[in-house]
């Protein structure tokens, strides 16, 4: 069964700093890994999709990698901005399915201004 | 990029009642849709996969007479919480993607619901 862990649970850093989450999966056969935003009571919103033959992505000031190998992923975030806060979750397809997506439990970013 | 609607987006209700979420696909067609559920400070948990026109398939542990989905039409999804509980109260979510040939597989996410039982 695949279990996705992230680390840190939570994360505060001052405005400007660049930053690191990070994501681990249990199952390395996956087909690819998602990175979302979610916003409190709110729903989610992609980020970056890296394919399994993949090694990065990158959107603006975000640049996630993967390393299928070891089971691993990190999203970096560069020059962060209060904006920036919100929950960072990874999610990676189970279940004999593409599709059918296991999520962490998030990262709980907060960029203080 | 694609939207995904879902209407309510908060629904309070007393122990007992049913409730019904709808997810609603704007600008394409979704053969195929998702509902999870997400309780505060837990990550989402895939509940079901519906397929249109044919029977959801629930993940385990899920009751299928509990939680009815119906995927009538390739735009609409339908779960109905029956005889709710205050432990049903979470933040349910619905996903859809087209995956008829030549599609692009981009699986799309709704808003929520915030469903809170009494």
């Amino acid at each position: 069964k695949q279990e996705v862990t992230q680390i840190p649970a939570a994360l505060s850093v001052p405005e400007g700093e660049n930053l690191v989450l990070n994501c681990s999966f249990t199952d390395s056969a996956i087909y690819n890994l998602q990175w979302f935003r979610q916003d409190p009571g709110k729903g989610l919103t992609s980020l970056l999709l890296i394919q399994s033959s993949q090694r990065e992505q990158t959107s603006g000031r975000l640049n996630a990698s993967l390393d299928k190998s070891s089971g691993r992923s990190t999203l970096y975030i560069a020059a962060s901005q209060p904006g920036d806060s919100a929950t960072y979750l990874c999610a990676v397809p189970s279940g004999g399915s593409n599709y059918k997506l296991t999520f962490g439990k998030g990262t709980l970013l907060t960029v203080n201004p | 990029g694609a939207v995904v609607s879902q209407h309510p987006s908060r629904v309070i209700c007393k122990s007992g009642t049913s409730v019904k979420i709808e997810c609603r696909s704007l600008d394409f067609q979704a053969t195929t849709m998702f509902w999870y559920r997400q309780f505060p400070k837990q990550s989402l948990m895939l509940m079901a996969t519906s397929n249109e026109g044919s029977k959801a398939t629930y993940e385990q542990g899920v009751e299928k007479d509990k939680f009815l989905i119906n995927h009538a039409s390739l735009t609409l999804s339908t779960l109905t919480v029956t005889s709710a509980h205050p432990e049903d109260s979470s933040f349910y979510i619905c996903s859809a993607l087209n995956l008829m040939r030549g599609a692009t597989d981009t699986q799309y996410f709704g808003p929520g619901t915030r469903l809170t039982v009494l």
